[in-house]
């Protein structure tokens, strides 16, 4: 078993649909999480980062964190074309530790 | 977000020779920087962390001798692969710390060994 899960996809949604991104794992010790966003052939951007349980708001992304259930999630409301890309989750047991990366999701936003 | 930059974007090179892969902090100074490698549709697999001043640190199955890293700077770390294979040919992606945990990263390296 990964010690994190993500479905590779691909996720093709309409323009304008809520996006619901998905990671599991398998260390309760991972105290912080990260979402990245990965345009074919660039290196991956930082979206979101949330230390411990909880959710996080920023524009049209939230991430949410369920420590409990070791399950991370990101939305994306009224999704455009533009956030067609990979999306891919991290964690890490703390700030010095390194990162544990998904697969990656690919997504697909169609006008 | 802090910048990171690398050079070359991409290169195509013949196999048995060297290449050199820059990776810049450009607006801050990072004593440590990682080395990412990721194929097609694959996730990013960590090489190794660059620490300036210092020996890089590899992970488990990487050939320090074959991915040599140099960290000549708090802005500057460089990741040669020498004597190139085919099989080396990949997307070879820096980073540098940033809050928290979090990482910055560069735009990538596409390599392709013929």
């Amino acid at each position: 078993q990964k010690e994190v899960e993500q479905d590779p996809g691909p996720l093709s949604v309409p323009e304008g649909a809520i996006v619901s991104l998905n990671c599991t794992y398998s260390n309760s010790a991972f105290q912080y999480f990260m979402w990245y966003r990965q345009y074919s052939r660039k290196g991956p951007e930082l979206l979101m980062y949330t230390y411990s349980s909880g959710n996080k708001e920023d524009g049209r992304f939230t991430a949410q964190v369920d420590k409990s259930s070791k399950y991370i999630s990101l939305f994306i409301r009224d999704s455009q074309p533009s956030d067609s890309a990979t999306y891919l989750c991290a964690m890490s047991v703390d700030n010095t530790d390194k990162l544990i990366f998904g697969t990656g999701t690919r997504l697909q936003v169609f006008p | 977000g802090a910048v990171v930059s690398q050079h070359p974007s991409r290169v195509i090179c013949k196999s048995g020779t060297s290449v050199k892969i820059e990776c810049r902090s450009l607006d801050f100074q990072a004593t440590t920087m990682f080395w990412y490698r990721q194929f097609p549709k694959q996730s990013l697999m960590l090489m190794a962390t660059s620490n300036e001043g210092s020996k890089a640190t590899y992970e488990q199955g990487v050939e320090k001798d074959k991915f040599l890293i140099n960290h000549a700077s708090l802005t500057l770390s460089t990741l040669t692969v020498t004597s190139a294979h085919p099989e080396d040919s990949s997307f070879y992606i820096c980073s540098a710390p940033g809050q928290g945990a979090a990482q910055y990263f560069g735009p990538g390296t596409r390599l392709l060994v013929l």
